[in-house]
């Protein structure tokens, strides 16, 4: 099936430790997304790709990097320069980034500092 | 930016019941979408309609572009319709969705 797979779906990390998520997606999207949220909190955009190779920060990348190699592929590294870092974090794909991009979300990876 | 608000912040209701959710926005958009976050926390895709009606089962969801706003109806509701549901909108030139703070829905038995 099409869709959009995260892993790991829980992750716990000590203080001063860089962490990555993975996000594979097959549903062939050009444009691919890292969300944060927080509890009782909306979805805060960190990062996003409109094509292989190429990034953009969102509204909060500060202490996140990220890496676009492959178009299926982009995976968020939670650095140890992210103050607060637990979090979900949620990634997502559409076909372009244009106005017309129906969103599409992975089931998320929920990361503990301990 | 744009200003995306919902409507109201949080909701219960009886099983049966139906209901109405409200998105207002400050500016034209060219992508609206309602999603479901069940408590597990996945996003599910209810409705890409940045105008006019779409209906699916129980859910139907209207947009009034011209006057920025859109509703999500939810008839009949169940326990398994519990759950924060977002707004998203895209607007003008930006590249990403502005989501709203959501709507806390819990059904009781």
């Amino acid at each position: 099936d099409g869709g959009i797979t995260q892993s790991p779906k829980y992750l716990f990390r000590k203080e001063g430790q860089n962490v990555t998520l993975s996000c594979e997606q097959n549903l062939n999207h050009d444009a691919m997304y890292w969300y944060r949220q927080d509890p009782g909190q909306g979805l805060r955009l960190i990062y996003y790709s409109q094509i292989v190779n190429d990034f953009q920060k969102g509204d909060i990348a500060e202490g996140y990097s990220v890496s676009r190699e492959k178009k299926e592929s982009f995976p968020l590294t939670v650095t140890s320069a992210q103050k607060n870092p637990t979090a979900f974090y949620l990634c997502a794909s559409s076909i372009g980034v244009s106005n017309t991009g129906e969103l599409f979300f992975g089931e998320g990876s929920r990361l503990t500092v301990l | 930016g744009i200003q995306v608000e919902q409507s109201p912040p949080d909701l219960i209701l009886q099983e049966g019941a139906n209901s109405t959710l409200r998105c207002n926005f400050s500016d034209s958009v060219n992508n609206l979408q309602w999603f479901h976050q069940n408590p597990w926390g996945q996003l599910i895709n209810l409705f890409y309609i940045p105008s006019g009606t779409k209906q699916n089962g129980r859910l139907s969801a209207t947009t009034v572009a011209t006057e920025r706003y859109s509703l999500l109806y939810i008839s009949s509701s169940q326990t398994t319709d519990s759950g924060v549901y977002f707004c998203a909108v895209l607007s003008g030139s930006a590249r990403q969705l502005t989501f709203g703070s959501g709507t806390q829905l819990t059904v009781l038995p």
